[in-house]
């Protein structure tokens, strides 16, 4: 079965700084899918990036980036220019299809202004 | 607008009493989901259906049951069986090529 694996139970970071997240999995399958996703304190998900593992250039979407190591199984988040609205936990996901998706436990990210 | 709905937000219930969780949506996706949530874990599937009339189990299926009678609605019961109860519930929906699109949670707590 599939893990992901969210070894960073918590993370503080300055406001303007950047900070990455780790993330790693374990798959036999060589096509798939990984997400990073935020939940703030109203504990909405929400989908901050995905990435396909056919595709070799990193996602980003404005200050979010990943760090996609499909040799190592390793998706980490990178957050510059942090802001306060950043607090959350994150959650990395898994999934085969795009569909079913296997979480990671979590990283708080707390921001310090 | 399209989006999924859960209802109530907060719901509380005795030990030993079934309860049904709602989840609508109008965004017309096939497949819908129902993930758990606890303290330091992370979402963990219980049900999913990929079509009308159709579901599987997930990872943690043993104490709940669901229906897919319509497109629009997945509902959830919780029942007497499972034995930790007390969550946060989450469901989602998903179109073809699109992301997963969630709902805002429902908050059991069985006494």
């Amino acid at each position: 079965a599939q893990t992901v694996t969210q070894s960073q139970p918590e993370m503080s970071v300055q406001e303007a700084e950047t900070v990455t997240l780790s993330c790693t999995y374990d798959t036999s399958e060589s096509d798939y899918y990984l997400f990073w996703y935020k939940q703030p304190p109203s504990r909405q998900m929400i989908l901050v990036i995905r990435q396909e593992a056919y595709k070799q250039q990193n996602a980003t979407e404005n200050r979010f980036s990943v760090n996609f190591q499909k040799a190592a199984k390793s998706f980490s988040l990178k957050i510059s220019d942090s802001q306060l609205g950043d607090a959350a936990m994150y959650f990395c996901a898994y999934s085969r299809y795009g569909n079913k998706l296997v979480f990671g436990a979590g990283t708080i990210l707390r921001v310090k202004s | 607008d399209g989006g999924i709905t859960q209802s109530p937000k907060y719901l509380f219930r005795k030990e030993g009493q079934n309860v049904t969780l709602s989840c609508e949506q109008n965004l017309n996706h096939d497949a819908m989901y129902w993930y758990r949530q606890d303290p330091g874990q992370g979402l963990r599937l219980i049900y999913y259906s990929q079509i009308v009339n159709d579901f599987q189990k997930g990872d943690i299926a043993e104490g709940y049951s669901v229906s897919r009678e319509k497109k629009e609605s997945f509902p959830l019961t919780v029942t007497s069986a499972q034995k930790n109860p007390t969550a946060f519930y989450l469901c989602a929906s998903k179109g073809f090529n699109s992301p997963l699109h969630f709902g805002n949670g429902t908050r059991l707590t069985v006494t």
